[in-house]
């Protein structure tokens, strides 16, 4: 089963509003998830890094003020998309890192649909 | 800085036949290497990884990818393809000494099997 959520997997917004996407880690805690986005036919972008009770650090040209993330806790990131616009509509991905004494294991969600109209 | 190219957008082969789709990679330091698949609409799925170990890395569904460190590539190989593999691959290097963690994708490949 599914060890990394994401929610929603599908959503509409109108233009102008703010969409939080949620990631969550489901049986373990995860101290650094990642979000990318996806355009149609087209790789993934990685975004930025979450990291838990801190700044997410984000990948050059991706603007923070309009890609707000939020890892206030070892299971939960969030990324919210503000003041959206019909560009930003795209696949958004994000990751989790589980470490263990075993070595480090990334862990991709399925994935969540924006559509900005 | 680490990046990872796929040269072919689609690569055609028909049922039954064998089939590769390209990687390389550039790293400062050791990599890690993945492949992932995405089918329509989906998000990813893991295929294999190489960390260190035997060149030739078995993985899900009956791929296989050979780490080729001199050419830096991690071609990712079926003995015999089905209409069920057609789908998006994507290939993904993560520099096994970086403290971030973050793995970069390769454009993607689309692998389509003709019956």
């Amino acid at each position: 089963g599914a060890v990394v959520s994401q929610h929603p997997s599908w959503v509409i917004c109108k233009s102008g509003t703010s969409v939080k996407i949620e990631c969550r880690s489901l049986d373990f805690q995860a101290t650094t998830m990642f979000w990318y986005r996806q355009f149609p036919k087209q790789s993934l972008m990685l975004m930025a890094t979450s990291n838990e009770g801190s700044k997410a650090t984000y990948e050059q040209g991706v603007e923070k003020d309009k890609f707000l993330i939020n890892h206030a806790s070892l299971t939960l990131s969030t990324l919210t998309v503000t003041s959206a616009h019909p560009e930003d509509s795209s696949f958004y991905i994000c990751s989790a890192l589980r470490t263990s004494n075993r070595g480090n294991t990334i862990y991709f969600g399925e994935g969540s649909w924006l559509t900005v109209v | 800085a680490q990046s990872v190219a796929q040269p072919e957008d689609q690569v055609n082969v028909a049922e039954g036949n064998p089939l590769t789709v390209k990687c390389t990679y550039s790293v400062s330091g050791n990599p890690y290497l993945f492949w992932y698949v995405q089918y329509p609409n989906r998000g990813l799925q893991f295929l294999l990884k190489y960390i260190t170990g035997d060149n030739l890395v078995k993985g899900s569904y009956g791929f296989e990818a050979e780490f080729n460190k001199s050419q830096t590539s991690f071609h990712l190989k079926k003995p015999s393809a089905l209409v069920s593999d057609s789908a998006l691959y994507f290939c993904a290097v993560r520099d096994m000494y970086s403290s971030a963690s973050k793995i970069i994708f390769g454009s993607g490949t689309r692998l389509s099997i003709r019956p």
